[in-house]
């Protein structure tokens, strides 16, 4: 059974700075999907990014960006000049696609002002 | 308006009573699943369907039954319900062709006394 591990339960950063959350997941599959959703304290799930295993390049939306290594099984989310919005758990997902998700514990980020 | 609706958004029961969460979505999607929430242990799935004829177990089943009503509604039922169901749910849809992502209502809060 694929497995998503997120070993940082909380993380603080200043207001402007940059903030790294790791992920990594575990699958013998050679194609699949990632995913980073965010979770603000009103409660709505909210897709971040997205990554597809064949895809090389790593992928991007505005200030988030994801570091995706496919042989370490690794899947970072990257959040650039972190805003007081950005406060909020993350969520690191996993699918072979025919699969439901399957969600990590989550971190919890808390952006200081 | 929104395109998964859960309802009811809070609901504060007693233990022993059955009761129904209910979700509807007008995405047009096949996949439609429940997870449940819990502080610390992200979220996990109970049930998942794929299309109305199709109910598949989650990791967390036990306790709980669905009914898939039409491709657009999708409802959770706990028969007799017991403290430890008090959780967060959310029901998720996915079109379950190229991008796979998940989109999620607005989640319930269920408190059972």
């Amino acid at each position: 059974a694929q497995t998503v591990t997120q070993s940082q339960p909380e993380m603080s950063v200043q207001e402007a700075e940059t903030v790294t959350l790791s992920c990594t997941y575990d699958t013998s599959e050679n194609n699949y999907y990632l995913f980073w959703y965010k979770q603000p304290p009103s409660r709505q799930m909210i897709l971040v990014i997205r990554q597809e295993a064949y895809k090389q390049q790593n992928a991007t939306e505005n200030r988030f960006s994801v570091n995706f290594q496919k042989a370490a099984k690794s899947f970072s989310l990257k959040i650039s000049d972190s805003q007081l919005g950005d406060t909020a758990m993350y969520f690191c997902a996993f699918t072979r696609g025919n699969t439901p998700l399957v969600f990590g514990k989550g971190t919890r980020l808390s952006v200081i002002a | 308006d929104a395109d998964v609706t859960q309802t009811p958004r809070n609901r504060i029961t007693k233990t022993g009573k059955r009761i129904m969460l209910e979700c509807s979505q007008t995405k047009g999607h096949d996949r439609m699943y429940w997870y449940r929430q819990d502080p610390g242990l992200g979220l996990r799935l109970i049930y998942y369907s794929f299309d109305v004829k199709d109910i598949n177990k989650g990791e967390i089943s036990d306790g709980y039954s669905v009914s898939r009503q039409a491709q657009a509604k999708f409802s959770l039922s706990l028969e007799s319900a017991i403290p430890n169901q008090t959780a967060l749910y959310f029901c998720a849809t996915s079109s379950g062709k190229r991008t796979l992502e998940q989109y999620f209502g607005p989640g319930t809060r269920l408190t059972v006394t």
